[in-house]
């Protein structure tokens, strides 16, 4: 059973920075994307990028280039998601999920980390 | 990129078919058989229950299938459920490896 273990949740002030982390299962994490999901509160789903942790060969959205990096150890089977200075609008939920073998679904989600914040 | 369009809400009684529909563009739904659906419950991380348009994931009821027409995709849920009320959101293959999701349906049972 494939499982992704997502960091806890976070309360942070506006200017700060933040790394959260996606730990996975097995050798299996090495061979598949991993992405990230934002959920704004009341909204719905958004694709944020992806990384290969084999090579992390890493794609953004336009929405999101620049605001954020992706990054992954692969040694420890844990793929990243950082922010070097967070805004109020930063607050959401963020799930990491794992691309299917023909990569065009996520079939396997983390719980989420919970972003706050405020000032 | 733009996110595909969903109804914001639909509402059904026990026993009745819903379907809830997901607008993209010859880009994305138009372009592939690669649409995927997830239910959420508040809370919850979303689940797989259709991918590839028609295909479900072992352990997901018959009830719930899938569609596509051109631009849009549509997901059926058959033999209306109170555990079925949840959100529904749809995804689409972009092309270079991207997804984009729509904006989230929330099912009432009624």
């Amino acid at each position: 059973e494939v499982q992704l273990v997502q960091s806890g949740a976070e309360m942070k002030k506006p200017g700060e920075s933040l790394k959260i982390s996606c730990q996975g299962s097995g050798s299996s994490f090495t061979t598949h994307w991993i992405g990230w999901v934002r959920q704004m509160p009341g909204k719905g789903l958004e694709w944020m990028g992806i990384i290969y942790p084999g090579d992390s060969d890493t794609r953004y959205s336009p929405s999101f280039q620049g605001q954020v990096t992706i990054s992954v150890d692969k040694s420890i089977f844990t793929a990243y998601l950082q922010w070097t200075s967070l805004q109020a609008s930063d607050t959401a939920m963020y799930f990491c999920a794992r691309y299917s073998d023909s990569r065009d679904y996520f079939d396997y989600w983390g719980r989420g980390t919970l972003v706050t914040v405020s000032s | 990129q733009s996110a595909l369009t969903q109804p914001r809400s639909v509402s059904g009684s026990p026993g009745q078919s819903v379907t809830i529909s997901c607008t993209g563009t010859s880009s994305d739904v138009g372009a592939y058989n690669w649409v995927s659906w997830y239910q959420q419950y508040p809370g919850n991380a979303p689940k797989l229950i259709i991918f590839d348009v028609t295909k479900r994931p072992s352990g997901v009821p018959d009830r719930f299938s899938g569609s596509k027409s051109g631009n849009t995709a549509s997901l059926t849920i058959s033999r209306l459920q109170a555990e079925d009320e949840a959100d529904y959101h749809c995804c689409s293959y972009a092309g270079r490896y991207t997804l984009v999701f729509g904006g989230g349906t929330k099912l009432t049972v009624l």
